[in-house]
């Protein structure tokens, strides 16, 4: 078990790009999280899936912004004509009960300039 | 809603000193009450938990009492040392099939020799 590993661990981009981010989660968890985190601040939820389905997004998930997690293992964050405001932390985690004992991995920092 | 405020930081003590970082929730409903941990450039790692009112959850030398009469989560510890300089977390989930963490903005503390 090597925790849940997320990819890459910075990210620089440029306003109007689009950029695609990976969590790779335990195995065994079949629950996943995308959470949002500025400077700060707290995580803020984003969206959540149970195996492959998505089962909830947040307010704060845009138009531009869409995941997924084909076949339940790993799943990919996309932010499309990134924005300024699109610079934080993303953080994925997986649980397998949703007790709230998430496993958080070390995250992605998006800068967008 | 629901929503957790935290104690401002930054918080500087001195090695060995007395830790409490306050934190108060407000939720509809039953809340399980978390304490997460972030070190610099790591994700966040669950430091304790308490589900039920009058839990006490404890790690590390930390502790927290879950007050449902003050709605209070505060985190203490006896004596700090230079490793525990981190960023402190409060957290609550609601529920059974609600997946969703809420933050509080966090607290950063730092410990000096």
């Amino acid at each position: 078990d090597t925790g849940v590993s997320q990819n890459p661990r910075h990210k620089i981009t440029k306003r109007g790009q689009n950029v695609t981010f990976r969590c790779d989660p335990i195995s065994e968890h079949n629950r996943l999280y995308w959470y949002r985190q500025t400077l700060g601040q707290g995580p803020e939820f984003l969206t959540y899936f149970q195996n492959e389905a998505q089962l909830e997004k947040s307010r704060l998930l845009s138009d531009r912004f869409s995941a997924e997690r084909p076949k339940g293992s790993f799943s990919t964050l996309e932010i499309q004509r990134t924005e300024q405001g699109d610079s934080a932390m993303y953080l994925c985690a997986s649980s397998l009960r949703g007790t709230g004992g998430y496993t958080f991995g070390s995250g992605t920092r998006l800068t967008v300039v | 809603g629901n929503s957790v405020t935290q104690m401002e930081g930054p918080v500087t003590l001195s090695e060995e000193a007395f830790l409490t970082i306050n934190c108060t929730y407000t939720a509809t409903g039953y809340p399980s009450l978390f304490w997460y941990v972030q070190y610099p450039g790591e994700g966040l790692q669950l430091l304790l938990k308490a589900t039920k009112a009058d839990d006490k959850g404890s790690n590390k030398g930390f502790e927290a009492t879950y007050r449902k009469e003050t709605t209070s989560f505060h985190l203490e510890k006896g004596s700090v040392q230079v490793s525990d300089s981190a960023v402190y977390f409060c957290a609550l989930l609601i529920g059974v099939g609600n997946e969703k963490l809420t933050f509080g903005t966090g607290t950063r503390l730092t410990i000096i020799p």
